[in-house]
């Protein structure tokens, strides 16, 4: 079964303060990794798609990096602004395929101090 | 353009009423998808349309019909609903293909059960 375990569940941070956000998965086969941005009580945000170890991809503050057993969202002098719930999710391919499911972890609730 | 639109934004009703849910999008996409989302939770994968056609059913109880009338558009259908049936949902859509698929999401329909 997949599975995808996000840390820590919350972060405080004050404005400038870097940090990373730490997406661990298990998956039969990966067929790419997602991350979203989420504000309470709306959709959430596509931010990036990852498929391969080794890659990385950058927004603004943002830089996501993926591993084969694991995915980092760093955030370089975050602002007020950022805050916000950010998901990690996993699609699965290979033999037994996956269809067009994702699975979640539980996200990693930032908040940014000035 | 990335955008998927639901309507109504918000909405209450009783357990006796018959509502739908509306879901719209012009990517050009073949996969559309129901979540239901609880407070401080991931989204929940209810159902999947592939093509116009209901590829995958996660088991959901028979109160909730999902309805593809075309390739743009997506509703679901609530009857006789529970209280605990509260919750936002999500649509979302996706390009089909061989590779990862990023799911774009909706702004949500806040539900409230009474």
């Amino acid at each position: 079964e997949d599975q995808v375990t996000q840390s820590p569940e919350a972060l405080r941070l004050q404005e400038g303060e870097s940090s990373s956000l730490n997406c661990s998965y298990t998956v039969s086969g990966l067929r790419g990794l997602f991350w979203y941005r989420q504000d309470p009580g709306k959709g959430p945000e596509f931010l990036f798609t990852l498929y391969s170890a080794g890659e990385e991809k950058e927004k603004e503050r943002l830089k996501a990096t993926l591993t084969k057993k694991e995915s980092f969202l760093h955030i370089t002098a975050p602002k007020p602004e950022d805050s916000a719930t950010y998901l990690c999710a996993v699609q699965a391919g290979g033999v037994t395929g996956g269809g067009n499911k994702l699975t979640f972890g539980t996200g990693t609730q930032l908040k940014v101090e000035l | 353009d990335t955008e998927v639109t639901q309507t109504p934004k918000h909405l209450v009703m009783g357990m006796t009423n018959k509502k739908s849910l509306k879901c719209e999008q012009h990517m050009g996409h073949r996969a559309m998808y129901w979540y239901k989302q609880k407070a401080k939770k991931p989204p929940e994968l209810m159902f999947v349309y592939s093509y116009e056609k209901l590829s995958i059913n996660e088991s959901v109880p028979s109160r909730f019909s999902p309805e593809c009338p075309n390739s743009s558009l997506l509703n679901l259908h609530l009857h006789a609903l529970q209280p605990e049936d509260s919750a936002l949902y999500l649509c979302a859509s996706s390009q089909e293909g061989r590779g990862p698929e990023t799911q774009y999401f909706g702004p949500g329909t806040r539900l409230l059960v009474l």
